[in-house]
């Protein structure tokens, strides 16, 4: 399977923490995506990286990219409740448009 | 903003019915997509289509079609539910043919078949 691998499959932090997300996944990529889903609803997009970008902000939000190691990391700064949601990553592959494989993501639950 | 809406939030099916799940973007996109996601299993990509008519499997068509007809509409259609096709379901649409998009996702249908 071309499908990547998230850890921690389940993260319990405390408001006001960091948290730390990893992805892994086994293709060359041409972009690397994060996506965040609150409980039973769709996706919403976070941050897209692209394979020749190694680290990417956006607010609280800082995203890298080892593709030597073929592996992504989310940190969320200062989390608050509100970021308690499943977060995944998705991989679209060089010369593979529009195929993407998401990993199982990580649970994520602040508490207040 | 972007608005990708799926025709139901909830349905339930008998084993053996045809069952039509409908997705409609108001973004002229071209891409669109319908993943299943599971327990565990995250999302898998099951058809997406670039243009009106055309599509091309993902992971695990087997069990689906889908139809594509007008390029605000993305039909996904289970010729004969099965059990195993409970789960939820979502929409997609992505613009261009540019790898720097993103999708944008609906919210998704969760289908039981009894």
């Amino acid at each position: 399977s071309q499908q990547g691998e998230e850890d921690p499959q389940a993260l319990s932090i405390q408001e006001g923490e960091n948290a730390t997300m990893n992805c892994s996944y086994k293709t060359s990529i041409n972009n690397l995506q994060w996506y965040r889903q609150n409980s039973g609803r769709g996706l919403v997009h976070l941050i897209l990286i692209r394979s020749n970008e190694r680290e990417k902000h956006s607010g609280r939000l800082r995203v890298t990219l080892d593709t030597s190691k073929k592996s992504s990391s989310l940190l969320i700064t200062a989390s608050r409740a509100a970021d308690t949601a499943s977060y995944f990553c998705a991989t679209e592959p060089l010369y593979n448009f529009n195929k993407f494989y998401f990993g199982s993501g990580t649970k994520l639950n602040v508490k207040p | 903003d972007v608005k990708v809406t799926q025709s139901s939030r909830y349905l339930v099916k008998r084993t053996g019915e045809k069952v039509f799940l409908e997705c409609v973007q108001d973004m002229d996109h071209e891409n669109m997509f319908w993943y299943r996601q599971d327990p565990g299993l995250g999302l898998r990509l099951i058809y997406f289509s670039y243009d009106v008519k055309m599509k091309e499997k993902g992971d695990i068509p087997e069990g689906y079609s889908v139809s594509r007809e007008k390029k605000e509409r993305f039909s996904l259609i289970l010729e004969s539910a099965s059990t195993n096709q409970t789960s939820m379901y979502l929409c997609a649409s992505r613009p261009g043919s540019q790898y720097q998009e993103t999708q944008y996702f609906g919210p998704g249908t969760r289908l039981l078949v009894l």
